[in-house]
């Protein structure tokens, strides 16, 4: 079956540090990966794009890679701040219609 | 800009009753979606738009209709609220495609009782 999962705990990460979350999928092909940022009572903001035949993108302290052998993407807050804490949301563009396929979310939690 | 706007933000129906939730956007955008968002899953598409006056299926359908009479507005409706489409209703739009960022209207609360 077709799945995409980022992992459902919330992670823990002490301010100054960098957090990674993760983005698993199977049995998708996508042309592109997106990472939205979520706040509580909000609705989602984009944040990064990043193309099948793109390794890394980087904005700011965000990172995104993308491994399309793995079929993973990893994004990455370098020099995390209490800010930065937010549901951070990964999405895969099939490029074949016109739906984005979601993940759940990650919770990050940044301490101070 | 206002960016995209929803109305309600919160709303309670009791089953069996109908409503329309309300979704605007000001960018010109050709490409308009309604989303539910449950705990502990994905979005999931409702329906979607690719310009005034088309509407489509998406994932989770049933129960649910749309209308795009006007390029900037989208409506879902819900003509017999049922307990299981209490959720979070978001509305979005892309300027030209699918690859485009999506950009979120603040969603709609709702419950059914």
């Amino acid at each position: 079956s077709q799945k995409i999962e980022q992992n459902s705990e919330a992670l823990n990460i002490q301010e100054g540090k960098t957090a990674t979350l993760t983005c698993n999928y199977t049995n998708y092909s996508p042309a592109y990966l997106q990472w939205y940022r979520q706040d509580p009572g909000r609705g989602p903001v984009f944040l990064l794009l990043i193309r099948e035949n793109e390794k890394e993108k980087r904005k700011e302290r965000l990172k995104v890679t993308f491994d399309t052998t793995l079929k993973q993407s990893l994004f990455h807050i370098t020099a995390s701040q209490p800010a930065d804490s937010a549901t951070y949301l990964c999405a895969l563009d099939l490029d074949s219609n016109y739906q984005l396929i979601w993940g759940a979310g990650t919770k990050l939690i940044i301490k101070p | 800009n206002a960016g995209v706007t929803q109305t309600p933000k919160f709303r309670v129906l009791k089953t069996g009753q109908s409503m329309t939730l309300l979704c605007a956007q000001d960018m010109n955008h050709e490409y308009m979606y309604w989303y539910r968002q449950d705990p502990g899953m994905g979005l999931r598409l409702i329906h979607y738009s690719v310009g005034e006056g088309t509407t489509a299926k998406g994932e989770v359908p049933d129960g649910y209709n749309v209308s795009r009479l006007k390029k900037q507005n989208f409506l879902l409706g819900l003509e017999s609220a049922a307990p299981s489409q209490t959720s979070v209703y978001f509305c979005a739009s892309t300027p030209t495609s699918n690859t485009d960022t999506q950009y979120f209207g603040p969603g709609t609360r709702l419950t059914v009782l």
